[in-house]
């Protein structure tokens, strides 16, 4: 069954501090990662989309990267600011499989919380 | 543009109640789909539409129903309202399929609450 592991599932850090969220896959085959920001109340936003020969994609002060071999995506904040408290979707495609499905499998996301 | 627009924002229903929620999006799409999210829990599709004129079952459909009313509107409709129901409906659209290269766009989300 393809799932996709998110890590941690709560994360709390001080303004201005880097932090970095895991995302560990086991859809198979695999098409394209994407991160999504979810902020409370709201409809999840597009970060980054990444297919497996793209390692690493930046979008501001978010980096996503991508080891396909492993099956592991990380996204990395740098100097987070209090906007940035949300919840990080990730979401995996798999080539479109017919009989009802999507392609897209969707992790629990990781709940970051940014402290002045 | 407004992008995706989903009607109502809150609702709530009393067990056995119909109801139907409402999108709509202004990108000229092609696909379009519903999702529930429940706390601790992934986003689930319950339907999708490829395309005008097709609609799919996806992880969770039982006790829904879809019309793809056209390309910019794609209804979800609850029959007869059950509290497991209650959570948070959100519409979605993208230019393709889910697992193509492209982005999908999401609307505010609908929270529905069933006593």
């Amino acid at each position: 069954k393809n799932q996709v592991e998110q890590s941690p599932q709560s994360l709390i850090i001080l303004e201005g501090k880097n932090c970095t969220l895991q995302c560990n896959y086991t859809v198979s085959p695999f098409s394209n990662l994407r991160w999504y920001k979810q902020d409370t109340g709201r409809g999840p936003v597009s970060l980054t989309i990444m297919t497996f020969s793209e390692n690493t994609k930046s979008n501001g002060r978010y980096t996503a990267t991508l080891d396909a071999d492993t099956k592991q995506s990380s996204l990395h904040i740098t100097a987070s600011q209090l906007s940035d408290s949300a919840s990080y979707i990730c979401v995996v495609s798999a080539p479109y499989s017919g009989g009802g499905a999507d392609g897209l499998t969707f992790g629990k996301g990781t709940h970051l919380i940014i402290q002045p | 543009n407004a992008g995706v627009t989903q009607t109502p924002k809150f609702q709530v229903l009393k067990t056995g109640q119909s109801m139907t929620l409402q999108c709509a999006q202004d990108m000229n799409h092609n696909s379009m789909y519903w999702y529930r999210q429940d706390p601790g829990m992934g986003l689930r599709l319950i339907y999708y539409s490829a395309s005008e004129g097709t609609t799919d079952k996806g992880e969770v459909p039982n006790g829904y129903n879809v019309s793809r009313l056209n390309k910019r509107e794609f209804s979800l409709r609850l029959e007869s309202a059950a509290p497991s129901q209650t959570s948070v409906y959100f519409c979605a659209s993208s230019w393709v399929r889910g697992s193509g290269y492209n982005e999908q766009f999401f609307g505010p989300g609908t929270r529905l609450t069933v006593l």
